[in-house]
């Protein structure tokens, strides 16, 4: 069936280190990908989308790597900072007849150490 | 305006209860989406709406139903919920199937 998921559920990292976050989707039929940081009892915050027409795309500090040969994406967050602190989610979106179906992956806890 | 605004922010309500969630948006996106996430798990998707018709209900029980009163608005109406169905209620809203823009949430719980 359609799923996302993550390879670490948890990640800890030095301030000031790169931090790398991996996703894996199995839906080829999927056309767009979402990061997301979640923080406690806030909504899911948008970092980054990448199309599945391109495999690369830089933001500020952030890259998306998008590997659609072994269905696999990333997030790469530069010089990381306490405030990187969060969950964050891959999402792949499905374009259905019936409508856009958004799912999220089970998420990566990222604790920043000072 | 780039927000989805969702009220109340908390609600407590027994089992016999009827209560609804209010999800507001400005920008123009004609899908509306509603997602349920319990603690330490991933959002779920419930029900999504285009423009302003129900179009993806993914089997959600008959004591949820959702409302698109306009193109802005979208309600989840609450009855007979169990305490399992405590849990962060989040809408988002979004052009297609790029910009999605989530809520802060509602955080529910059942009593």
């Amino acid at each position: 069936g359609e799923s996302v998921g993550l390879h670490l559920p948890t990640l800890s990292v030095q301030e000031g280190d790169n931090s790398i976050i991996n996703c894996a989707y199995s839906n080829s039929a999927s056309d767009y990908f979402i990061w997301y940081k979640q923080e406690s009892g806030k909504g899911p915050q948008f970092i980054i989308d990448i199309r599945s027409n391109m495999d690369k795309r830089q933001g500020q500090r952030v890259t998306v790597l998008l590997n659609k040969t072994v269905k696999h994406l990333s997030l790469q967050i530069a010089a990381t900072q306490p405030g990187d602190s969060a969950v964050y989610f891959c999402a792949e979106n499905v374009n259905k007849a019936a409508g856009n179906k958004l799912t999220f992956g089970g998420g990566t806890r990222v604790l920043v150490k000072p | 305006d780039t927000e989805v605004t969702q009220t109340p922010k908390h609600l407590v309500m027994g089992m016999t209860n009827k209560k609804s969630l209010k999800c507001e948006q400005h920008m123009g996106h004609r899908a509306m989406y509603w997602y349920k996430q319990k603690a330490k798990k991933p959002p779920e998707l419930m029900f999504v709406y285009s423009y302003e018709k129900l179009s993806i209900n993914e089997s959600v029980p008959s004591r949820f139903s959702p409302e698109c009163p306009n193109s802005s608005l979208l309600n989840l109406h609450l009855h007979a919920l169990q305490p399992e169905d405590s849990a962060l209620y989040l809408c988002a809203s979004s052009l297609e199937r790029h910009g999605y823009t989530f809520g802060s949430g509602t955080r529910l719980t059942v009593v």
